[in-house]
């Protein structure tokens, strides 16, 4: 069964539009991330939730928001996408112990027209 | 700058071969972990090794540290067609469990 669950898996959005990925997770797990990844290239950390504690990375554009309503879910919204920004958003969780590795969701990859 | 770099960039071997693969990173670390990333898919964690670790294994797949060299490489011995993919490394600094992902290997296995 699936822990970590993206939706959509592909998201098509127009220049300018505000779009809203969303990720939920079934074990209730304190750490919550988004990376962005472009093709062909390392995955981006731009933020994550320690609990409700919001993390932002410094070089994370003004443009990408987050928010955690609740434990199980956490939502990446993008005000104003441009082209740049098309790429897969993945969303991952962790314990928040050292030493345990992430585990991601499949992934949402957006296209922007 | 990205924390970790791997070399090859990309790998093609035949189904029963080894696949060696290599990451370099630049600062200290908490510890170094693996993953795989099917096409289009997300990531899949393989192995982690903490930095007082040497070596680990994990079924088919060696992972090695080197501290002192800041390097770590990933052998997946008797590979198969299902092992095609892009491999990462990952590095954690500690302090937030935070990791820095390197440009990645894509592997290939072929019949």
């Amino acid at each position: 069964d699936a822990m970590v669950i993206q939706n959509p898996r592909y998201q098509v959005t127009q220049f300018g539009k505000p779009v809203t990925l969303s990720c939920s997770q079934t074990l209730n797990h304190n750490v919550m991330y988004w990376y962005q990844q472009k093709s062909s290239q390392a995955p981006k950390l731009l933020f994550h939730y320690y609990d409700k504690d919001f993390n932002n990375e410094a070089d994370t554009p003004d443009n990408f928001q987050s928010r955690r309503p609740n434990t199980s879910f956490c939502f990446l919204d993008i005000r104003s996408p441009g082209l740049g920004d098309a790429a897969m958003y993945l969303c991952a969780i962790t314990t928040g112990g050292a030493n345990y590795g992430y585990t991601f969701g499949s992934g949402t990859r957006l296209t922007v027209v | 700058s990205q924390q970790g770099e791997e070399d090859p960039q990309a790998l093609s071997i035949q189904e029963g071969e080894n696949a060696t693969m290599n990451c370099s990173y630049k600062t200290s670390i908490n510890n170094l972990q693996w993953y795989r990333q099917n096409s289009g898919r997300g990531l899949v964690h393989l192995i982690l090794i903490r930095s007082n670790e040497r070596e680990k294994h994990s079924g088919r797949l060696r992972v090695t540290l080197d501290t002192s060299k800041k390097s770590s490489s990933l052998l997946i011995t008797a590979s198969r067609a299902a092992d095609t993919a892009s491999y990462f490394c990952a590095t954690d600094k500690g302090g937030g469990n935070k990791l820095t992902f390197g440009t990645g290997t894509q592997l290939k296995v072929e019949l």
